[in-house]
């Protein structure tokens, strides 16, 4: 079963407005999770690493007052998408590592953003 | 940036036949990993092969490494419709806070 939950899964919204996406780990606890973006048929491109009690890591080119991100408990990060616009649709993709009983990354089902 | 690189881009084989898919990486690894995703959805974790290993298995699932020539495959013996997805490498290097990186994916289908 999933280990990991996003939601929502898809959401539309007008432009200038602001979008929040959960990610939460299900039955075990996350002190780091990633956020990441996919445009259609392409690769996962890594946004920012969200670390649980303290500012999260923005990759390259990644506007952090955009995006921001708030890692408030060992099971729960958020993305927050400010005044999106169109190029912002996009499907954000969280995961969360898991080091026992294996070393592995779990992934959220995505969400899948529409902005008019 | 992108890490790995798969190839082929796209597969398409008929059902029961085998596919072999390809990676290539640029930089020192501590692992590679492949991930799975069917169309609109989230990934799912198949198989990690540590940089000190040359081939896994599970399931039908065998992975190879060769960390020589920065390069690694994914062979899905007795294909399935159902294994019909696109599929990625990714590679987390040495560094002490490395994370995982994506290749561009390759697109298989299996025709029942």
């Amino acid at each position: 079963g999933a280990v990991v939950s996003q939601h929502p899964s898809r959401v539309i919204c007008k432009s200038g407005t602001s979008v929040k996406i959960e990610c939460r780990s299900l039955d075990f606890q996350a002190t780091t999770m990633f956020w990441y973006r996919q445009f259609p048929k392409q690769s996962l491109m890594l946004m920012a690493t969200s670390n649980e009690g303290s500012k999260a890591t923005y990759e390259q080119g990644v506007e952090k007052d955009k995006f921001l991100i708030n890692h408030a408990s060992l099971t729960l990060s958020t993305l927050t998408v400010t005044s999106a616009h169109p190029e912002d649709s996009s499907f954000y993709i969280c995961s969360a590592p898991r080091l026992a009983p294996r070393e592995t990354q779990y992934f959220g089902p995505g969400t899948r953003l529409l902005v008019l | 940036s992108q890490q790995g690189e798969e190839d082929p881009q796209a597969l398409s084989i008929q059902e029961g036949e085998n596919a072999t898919m390809n990676c290539s990486y640029k930089t020192s690894i501590n692992n590679l990993q492949w991930y799975r995703q069917n169309s609109g959805r989230g990934l799912v974790h198949l198989i990690l092969i540590r940089s000190n290993e040359r081939e896994k298995h599970s399931g039908r699932l065998r992975v190879t490494l060769d960390t020589s020539k920065k390069s690694s495959s994914l062979l899905i013996t007795a294909s399935r419709a159902a294994d019909t997805a696109s599929y990625f490498c990714a590679t987390v290097g040495t560094g002490a806070n490395s994370k995982l990186t994506f290749g561009k994916g390759i697109t298989l289908s299996v025709r029942p």
